[in-house]
C-alpha cells in the first residue's frame, strides 16, 4: 500500500533547527503531486503550515519552510520555540489509491 | 473568523449508521470543497471522501465508497458525512476540512467528532 513515511519523533533545543522528512513513492510525491504540511496540537484542529511543497499561508512564521525532491519532501523549522511542540504530518495525493494519503505524523519535542 | 464546527460525540452499535455534521462560518461555503478524514487511535489519518459544494460532485476513497455518503446543505452552510454498516474498526475521530484556495490543501479543519462503535 502506498503511504507516506515520517519519523515517529524528532527533538531539538530552543533556537535550533529540526527537519522532518516525508518519504513517498512514484505514485504520489514522485508523480509530481503537491505535498502539504500540517501542525496538530492535542485537542485542537490541525493547522495548515505549508501548501504545494513550499508555500506558507498567511500568518505562518517564516521559521517554517518546505522543500521537495524526487519521492520525498521535508519540513524545516528554524529557531525552535517551546510552542512548536506538536505533531506534524504531511499529505499528498496518490494515483494508485485514487485519493489523499497522509504521513503517520512526527512528534516534535522541544527540549 | 473562519471555522468548521462539528457535531458532538456518537456511540453506535455495530451494523448501524452514523451521520456527522460540519457547519461552516466565516468564509464563502459555496465556493469551497469539504473533505472528511478519520483517525483511529494510534493510527494515521485516512481520507474518506469529499464534496464540491457548488455542484454537489462527490469523490470517495475506494475503501469507503460502498458505505459512505457525503452531502451538503447550502442554505445552512453545513456538510454531512454518513457512514453505514458500522463495525468496531470504524471507531475513530472524524474530521471535516475545507479547501479554500491554498492549492488543494485543506485550509481549515474542524475539531473532530469522536465516533465509538461498540456492542
Amino acid at each position: 500500500q502506498s503511504v507516506l513515511t515520517q519519523p515517529p519523533s524528532v527533538s531539538g533545543a530552543p533556537g535550533q533547527t529540526v527537519t522532518i522528512s516525508c518519504t513517498g513513492s512514484s505514485s504520489n510525491i514522485g508523480a509530481g503531486y503537491d505535498v502539504h504540511w500540517y501542525q496538530h496540537l492535542p485537542g485542537t484542529a490541525p493547522k495548515l503550515l505549508i501548501y504545494a511543497n513550499i508555500n506558507r499561508p498567511s500568518g505562518v512564521p517564516d521559521r517554517f519552510s518546505g522543500s521537495e525532491s524526487g519521492t520525498s519532501a521535508s519540513l524545516a523549522i528554524t529557531g525552535l520555540q517551546a510552542e512548536d511542540e506538536a505533531v506534524y504530518f504531511c499529505q499528498s495525493y496518490d494515483s494508485s489509491l485514487s485519493g489523499w494519503v497522509f504521513g503517520g505524523g512526527t512528534k516534535l519535542t522541544v527540549l | 473568523q473562519m471555522q468548521l464546527v462539528q457535531s458532538g460525540p456518537e456511540v453506535k452499535k455495530p451494523g448501524t449508521s452514523v451521520k456527522v455534521s460540519c457547519k461552516a462560518s466565516g468564509f464563502t461555503f459555496t465556493t469551497s470543497a469539504v473533505h472528511w478524514v478519520r483517525q483511529p487511535r494510534g493510527q494515521r489519518l485516512e481520507w474518506i471522501g469529499g464534496i464540491v459544494v457548488a455542484n454537489g460532485d462527490t469523490d470517495y476513497a475506494p475503501n469507503f465508497h460502498e458505505r459512505v455518503t457525503i452531502t451538503r446543505d447550502m442554505s445552512t452552510s453545513t456538510a454531512y458525512m454518513e457512514l453505514t454498516s458500522l463495525r468496531s474498526e470504524d471507531t475513530a475521530v472524524y474530521y471535516c476540512a475545507t479547501e479554500l484556495g491554498s492549492g488543494n490543501a485543506f485550509d481549515i479543519w474542524g475539531l473532530g467528532t469522536v465516533v465509538t462503535v461498540s456492542s
